[in-house]
């Protein structure tokens, strides 16, 4: 599976979009995006899951540029609680099971 | 709430003790798996279970651990002889082979502490 790299943190303030960009140059034709975000304490939290192009559900929005070496998930209007951790992901599509490679993720401080 | 769930939630345990976690999944789901998460890390893969055949193992579970799912159902998680360097979080994930990207579904975790 293709290897992620995203940035280390990021810092933002409530009311403003934040978008983390996930860079997956080795991405198979096979390969599929997720994006989880985790709390202190807490498990991971499915977020958001896309092939191509942009998937957008109730919470973000995942971009997938044509040639998909990276992805972008789009917070929009993020509050103090969008404080986390963001792991984004590659997954193979249609195989026997997906052993979930994180890597340490984005740290996101939204501050007042 | 019909999200996967683990218990206990904390352990702490002395050293050489044996220690069991337990993982309910969504009950549709098939497959299961752990993970677990040290501080600053991104959770590593543990084991997979398909129903109630486990499938895949990391190198990572010593002979020390040891996980079953009688029935396909829930999950047990052991860990014998616990040392100070198995403290982490322990987590269960579940979901279904229905579609053709697979969505993991993630517990609370179990904290584990080994003093």
């Amino acid at each position: 599976l293709a290897k992620t790299t995203q940035p280390i943190s990021m810092d933002s303030y409530e009311g403003q979009e934040v978008n983390i960009t996930c860079s997956h140059n080795n991405i198979a034709t096979n390969d599929y995006i997720t994006w989880y975000q985790q709390f202190p304490s807490q498990g991971p939290r499915f977020i958001i899951q896309g092939y191509k192009t942009k998937v957008t559900n109730e919470v973000a929005s995942l971009f997938i540029p044509a040639d998909r070496k990276s992805s972008t998930l789009s917070l929009p209007r993020v509050s103090l609680s969008d404080t986390a951790v963001y792991y984004c992901l590659v997954g193979e599509l249609n195989t026997g099971f997906q052993k979930l490679v994180f890597g340490t993720g984005t740290r996101l401080l939204v501050s007042p | 709430d019909t999200g996967v769930s683990q218990d206990p939630r904390h352990k702490i345990t002395k050293r050489g003790q044996n220690v069991t976690f337990r993982c309910d999944p969504i009950s549709e789901h098939n497959r299961l798996y752990w993970y677990r998460q040290t501080l600053g890390q991104g959770p590593e893969f543990l084991t997979y279970f398909q129903n109630e055949a486990q499938l895949e193992k990391s190198r990572l579970l010593s002979d020390r651990f040891s996980a079953e799912r009688p029935k396909g159902s829930f999950s047990t998680l052991e860990i014998q002889r616990t040392e100070q360097g198995d403290s982490a979080m322990y987590l269960c994930a579940s979901s279904s082979t229905s579609g053709i990207q697979e969505t993991q579904y993630f517990g609370p975790g179990t904290r584990l502490l080994v003093l």
